[in-house]
């Protein structure tokens, strides 16, 4: 059973440029959640997909959007990067039916 | 929105030690979570509640939610080095709701 995982590890962007920040879910887990993590804080929900449908948002732009896949993967993508938008992205997996939630390792974004 | 309170922010013990540390909120809440998150990584489950007056151990760790169903606790007995990290309460009502956070200090 493989867990979480999320690519790329760390990333470096420009402001104004464009971000994909993707996601493989754990084996059996048929919902993906993103979460965003400023330096000394705890992560703040983005949005959710269940069978490739948005399931759920928090209190983000529409500059913020996502994808899953059918093979429940998923993608966050952010347009017109800020400087805030410098965080940890988290990724998390979960049966719908099941709140346990798992993450990935994170993705580290830097906006310069 | 959901607001939780986590208490203390940090602490500094030493090996040995037992810790305690709690969460509350104004609002009522079917799932407790327990995470705990080691810097540059992503959070790790430690434990779920799912039941108002549940007790649930996981080896040292033993995590109660509340009979009001606005708290829970978690204590961490005979603490060792590796249990330094962040812990985070985390509420569940369809998105994951986290607390500010404990950050844990052991020293040897």
């Amino acid at each position: 059973e493989t867990g979480v995982t999320q690519s790329p590890t760390h990333l470096i962007k420009t402001r104004g440029q464009q971000v994909t920040l993707r996601c493989s879910s754990q084996s059996g887990h048929n919902t993906v959640s993103w979460y965003q993590q400023a330096l000394g804080q705890g992560p703040q929900f983005i949005f959710q997909y269940y069978r490739e449908e948005e399931n759920g948002r928090g209190n983000f732009p529409p500059r913020f959007s996502g994808l899953q896949f059918p093979n429940y993967s998923s993608e966050l993508n952010v347009n017109a990067l800020e400087l805030d938008d410098s965080a940890l992205y988290l990724c998390a997996s979960s049966l719908v039916e099941n709140t346990e939630a798992f993450f990935g390792q994170g993705t580290r974004l830097t906006v310069v | 929105g959901q607001q939780l309170n986590q208490s203390p922010q940090s602490m500094f013990i030493q090996e040995g030690e037992d810790v305690s540390m709690n969460c509350t909120s104004s609002s009522i809440f079917n799932t407790w979570l327990w995470y705990k998150q080691d810097p540059g990584e992503g959070p790790v489950l430690l434990i779920a509640l799912y039941k108002a007056g549940e007790l649930t151990s996981n080896g040292r760790l033993t995590a109660q939610f509340g009979i009001t169903r606005k708290d829970s606790f978690l204590n961490i007995s005979a603490s060792i080095p590796s249990d330094v990290g962040i812990y985070f309460c985390v509420s569940s009502y369809g998105k994951l709701t986290f607390g500010q956070g404990t950050i844990l200090t052991v020293h040897p």
